[in-house]
């Protein structure tokens, strides 16, 4: 298993832009999620997903959007990005374990930068 | 809100020493996670806290729950250089029952070991 992938590592921005940070599991879980990690501020979630066609908002949603078509597959949109959007982004995806235990598996993370 | 709160923020210790990373949570929880971070990399999962008084231990790492308190320790035995990094915790604001989908996440504690 490939894990959890995002694309690009890196990503400079000019304000205003738009651009898609993309985010794929190969485990099959059903639910996905949005970090973005500053300094100083631990992470905040910004988006999740519980499946396929349904998502919700995490504490920092605003300036995002997301969707989600397949199982994989969960992109998160800056429709104009602003300078405070400069940031780590990871994404993540969780397994049920049993127990009421879940185990997070984190992205490698995508570093954008927005001038 | 669940607010989480981790202290110290910095660590700088010597190698041999013992010490205790604290995060505090604000609403009622039994459900807690430690990750690692390393510079410029992705979390690692340490240890998922189920229920009151969970103890659970990984080499010189000890994490527990006091679900009361509403506090968990992670207590570094015998430090060596190999685990600096920055250590999060992360609660599920959940009780009794079925996780809640949002992981809010402590401001991380950065551990530096000297030789």
């Amino acid at each position: 298993n490939a894990g959890v992938t995002q694309t690009p590592k890196f990503q400079v921005l000019k304000t205003g832009q738009s651009m898609t940070l993309q985010c794929a599991q190969d485990m099959n879980h059903e639910y996905m999620s949005w970090y973005r990690q500053d300094p100083g501020m631990g992470l905040r979630l910004i988006h999740y997903s519980v499946g396929a066609g349904i998502t919700d908002q995490g504490e920092v949603p605003n300036g995002y959007n997301v969707s989600r078509s397949t199982t994989e597959d969960f992109p998160l949109r800056l429709l104009s990005a602003a300078p405070s959007q400069t940031s780590v982004y990871f994404c993540a995806s969780r397994q049920y374990l049993g127990g009421g235990t879940y185990e997070q598996y984190f992205g490698p993370g995508t570093r954008l930068t927005v001038t | 809100e669940l607010k989480v709160e981790q202290n110290p923020l910095f660590l700088s210790m010597q190698e041999g020493k013992n010490y205790t990373i604290y995060c505090n949570y604000s609403t009622t929880s039994d459900r807690l996670y430690w990750y690692r971070q390393d510079p410029g990399k992705s979390l690692e999962s340490l240890f998922v806290l189920l229920s009151n008084g969970a103890v659970k231990q990984e080499g010189r790492l000890m994490a527990s729950l006091d679900t009361k308190a509403r506090l968990s320790t992670l207590h570094i035995t015998a430090a060596v250089h190999d685990l600096s990094a920055t250590y999060f915790c992360a609660v599920d604001a959940s009780w009794g029952g079925g996780a809640t989908n949002k992981l809010i996440f402590g401001t991380g504690t950065l551990l530096a070991v000297q030789p």
